[in-house]
């Protein structure tokens, strides 16, 4: 089946590194995503990694592919206090390129 | 500049009455497609479609319908509201499934 887990809350200091952690069901799995929502907007594009990659760095960010585990984990180095947003990991697959299943979205918030 | 426009940005209506949220973009994109979000379920799907004249069924259609008359409107209709669609809604477009969704701010309805 299709479904894409990830954890509700992560909490880091300021400065620190971030890892949001995201568990996905189907390994059809074509594209797999990072999505950022901050508060009262729509969601953005953050990166994003083809199924066949087991890593993508972007400055900041980088992603890490673990296709035996159906895994993927997104790291944001030195986190600053602009990174505070939900960050929603999603794919589409192979069978249905129409569809973008997202998970439930990972708050992430910094403290000082 | 590139965007999804929905309006209204919030609504607050009665059982029953129906209503419609718009969402246009401007990217020529053949596909767009209609999101609600809820606290813990991440996005779900609602409706979906792929170009004019062509839409179909996303994860939870139920009391939902659409139209894609041009290729840059995709109009949300909830002919009866009930309260259970009290929920955050985005619409999104991109240009093929696969890639990156561009989404618009989001429409807050409340059903009371």
């Amino acid at each position: 089946g299709e479904d894409v887990e990830q954890s509700l809350f992560l909490s880091v200091r300021e400065g620190d590194s971030s890892v949001i952690n995201c568990t996905y069901t189907d390994s059809s799995s074509t594209y797999l995503y990072w999505y950022k929502q901050e508060p009262g907007a729509g969601l953005q594009l953050l990166t994003y990694i083809f199924s066949n990659m087991d890593m993508k760095q972007d400055q900041r960010l980088t992603v890490l592919l673990n296709k035996k585990d159906k895994h993927l984990s997104l790291r944001i180095a030195d986190t600053q206090t602009g990174d505070s947003a939900i960050y929603f990991c999603a794919e589409t697959l192979y069978s249905s390129a129409s569809k973008i299943i997202f998970g439930s979205g990972t708050r992430l918030s910094i403290r000082p | 500049e590139a965007q999804v426009t929905q309006n209204p940005r919030y609504l607050i209506t009665v059982t029953g009455k129906k209503l419609t949220v718009t969402c246009s973009q401007n990217m020529n994109h053949e596909y767009m497609s209609w999101y609600r979000q809820d606290p813990g379920l991440g996005l779900r799907q609602i409706y979906y479609s792929m170009n004019v004249e062509a839409t179909d069924k996303g994860d939870v259609p139920e009391g939902y319908k659409v139209s894609r008359k041009e290729k840059r409107n995709f109009p949300l209709i909830l002919e009866s509201p009930s309260p259970n669609q009290t929920s955050l809604y985005f619409c999104a477009s991109s240009p093929q499934g696969r890639t990156e969704a561009f989404f618009g701010q989001g429409t807050r309805l409340t059903v009371v």
